[in-house]
């Protein structure tokens, strides 16, 4: 069966620090990956997704950026983190739209 | 701009009641629904996926779909408390990024024991 892992669950960190979280997926192959991110009380907003290895496409210009070194692995990173990119950090998997997403358990970042 | 609209909320029903959540979108082309569940500090959980015209049952749960009326809509019976959570629904993004599901910005239900 298929399973994603994302950590760390949580993280406070200050700003101007440095940031990356992983993502990994088994039990299947070349899925779509998704790093999504959901401000307190808001919706989810899509921040980027991949179709492939080193294919990475960017929703919302921002400060972050995402690689996929691997075909199940997908890394969110910021160079100098800012106020505004706490939040709710979730990566999903699909392997195609129509079946929906699976999420993984999410990333709670507090920048202070 | 392609759009998934919800009532925010709080929907309170009392335990054992039916709860009814609604979710209108904006592109016609849209062909697959999903409705998420999530609880507070939780990731969203996949429970319900409709494609077709009328309803589908699972369990305590009824996905509704109207295409005409491009509105989508879950019925939870005999509400428990446990599903007190956050309700999101979900439609593809059809000509846009690859795969991209546009999500409402969710209905938060209270069920009161």
């Amino acid at each position: 069966s298929q399973t994603i892992h994302q950590w760390p669950a949580t993280l406070v960190q200050p700003v101007g620090s440095p940031l990356s979280l992983e993502c990994t997926v088994e039990g299947t192959s070349n899925p779509n990956l998704y790093w999504y991110r959901q401000a307190a009380g808001r919706g989810l907003q899509l921040l980027f997704y991949s179709v492939g290895i080193g294919q990475i496409s960017s929703e919302v210009p921002q400060n972050l950026s995402a690689s996929r070194p691997q075909d199940r692995q997908f890394i969110l990173s910021s160079k100098k983190l800012l106020l505004s990119d706490s939040g709710f950090y979730l990566c999903a998997w699909s392997v195609e739209d129509s079946y929906g997403y699976t999420f993984g358990s999410g990333t709670r970042l507090t920048v202070v | 701009q392609k759009e998934v609209e919800q009532n925010s909320g709080p929907l309170s029903v009392p335990e054992g009641a039916i709860a009814s959540l609604n979710c209108t979108y904006s592109d016609r082309v849209s062909q697959s629904f999903f409705w998420y569940r999530q609880y507070s500090g939780k990731s969203p959980e996949l429970i319900m996926s409709i494609y077709s015209n009328g309803d589908k049952e699972d369990g305590r749960f009824t996905a509704q779909l109207n295409k005409a009326s491009q509105y989508v809509s879950l019925l939870i019976r005999d509400s428990q408390p446990s599903d007190s959570a956050t309700y999101l629904c979900a439609v593809p993004n059809y000509g846009g990024s690859q795969g991209n599901l546009i999500f409402g910005k969710g209905t938060k239900l209270s069920v009161k024991p």
